[in-house]
C-alpha cells in the first residue's frame, strides 16, 4: 500500500518553462487535493478535486491547471513557470466515511524557478 | 486575515509537560476541525480530527472543541523530544468542503 505518491520530488524549471507534476494515491479515495506551501504562508490550495471528473479552484489557481484523469490521479500543470512558483507542493487525498475522516499527503515536490 | 489563525511560535516546553496548541477560526458554522503534524522537511500528517463540542483523546493526544468560542485546541502530554514539529490547524469553514489550514505552531520539546 503506497499511499499517496508524487512525481517528481525536485526540479528546476527555467522562467517560461512548462511542466506537470503527477500524483496517484491507491487508496479509493473520492478527494484529491493541490497545495503549496511557502515560508511563514502554511498551506494554500490550488486546485482540488471531489471526485472522478470534477475539479475546482481553490485560493491561488492562477498559473495552474489540473487533470483528474481517473479516480487514482490528479496531475498539476505549470503552462508556463514563473519565479513566484517557487514553493513546495504537496497532493494529498481524503476519504469521510463512518463518521472519521481519512486523509494522506504526498511526499511533497520542491519546485524551484530561476 | 487569515481564517484559521494560530500562533507561529516557537513554542517550547520542557520534555515530559503538557504542550498546548490553540487555533481560532472565523466561521461559527464550522463543523470539522483537524490537527495535522509535520516535521521539517516532510509532509504533513493527519494525527486527529474532532467534530463535536468537547474533548476527544487519541493517546497522548487530546483535541479540544469549543464552537461558541471558536477555537480549537490540541494538548500533547508527556511531550518528547520527537514532538518536535509544527503542527497544523485545519478547518472545514462554514459549509465548505475543502479544509483551509493555518499557518502552524512551531514545538520545540527540549530535554
Amino acid at each position: 500500500n503506497a499511499g499517496v505518491t508524487q512525481t517528481p520530488k525536485f526540479q528546476v524549471l527555467k522562467t517560461g518553462q512548462s511542466m506537470t507534476l503527477q500524483c496517484a494515491q491507491d487508496m479509493n479515495h473520492n478527494s484529491m487535493y493541490w497545495y503549496r506551501q511557502d515560508p511563514g504562508m502554511g498551506l494554500r490550495l490550488i486546485y482540488y478535486s471531489a471526485s472522478e471528473g470534477t475539479t475546482d479552484k481553490g485560493e491561488v489557481p492562477n498559473g495552474y491547471n489540473v487533470s483528474r484523469l481517473n479516480k487514482r490521479e490528479f496531475s498539476l500543470r505549470l503552462e508556463s513557470a514563473a519565479p513566484s512558483q517557487t514553493s513546495v507542493y504537496f497532493c494529498a487525498s481524503e476519504v469521510v466515511q463512518g463518521g472519521a475522516t481519512e486523509a494522506f499527503f504526498g511526499q511533497g515536490t520542491r519546485l524551484t524557478v530561476v | 486575515q487569515k481564517e484559521v489563525e494560530q500562533n507561529s511560535g516557537p513554542l517550547s516546553v520542557p520534555e515530559g509537560a503538557i504542550a498546548s496548541l490553540n487555533c481560532t477560526y472565523s466561521d461559527r458554522g464550522s463543523q470539522s476541525f483537524f490537527w495535522y503534524r509535520q516535521y521539517s522537511g516532510k509532509s504533513p500528517e493527519l494525527i486527529m480530527f474532532i467534530y463535536s463540542n468537547g474533548d476527544k483523546e487519541d493517546g497522548r493526544f487530546t483535541a479540544q472543541l469549543n464552537k461558541a468560542s471558536q477555537y480549537v485546541s490540541l494538548l500533547i502530554r508527556d511531550s518528547q523530544p520527537s514532538d518536535s514539529a509544527t503542527y497544523l490547524c485545519a478547518v472545514r469553514l462554514g459549509g465548505s468542503y475543502i479544509p483551509t489550514f493555518g499557518r502552524g505552531t512551531s514545538l520545540i520539546v527540549h530535554p
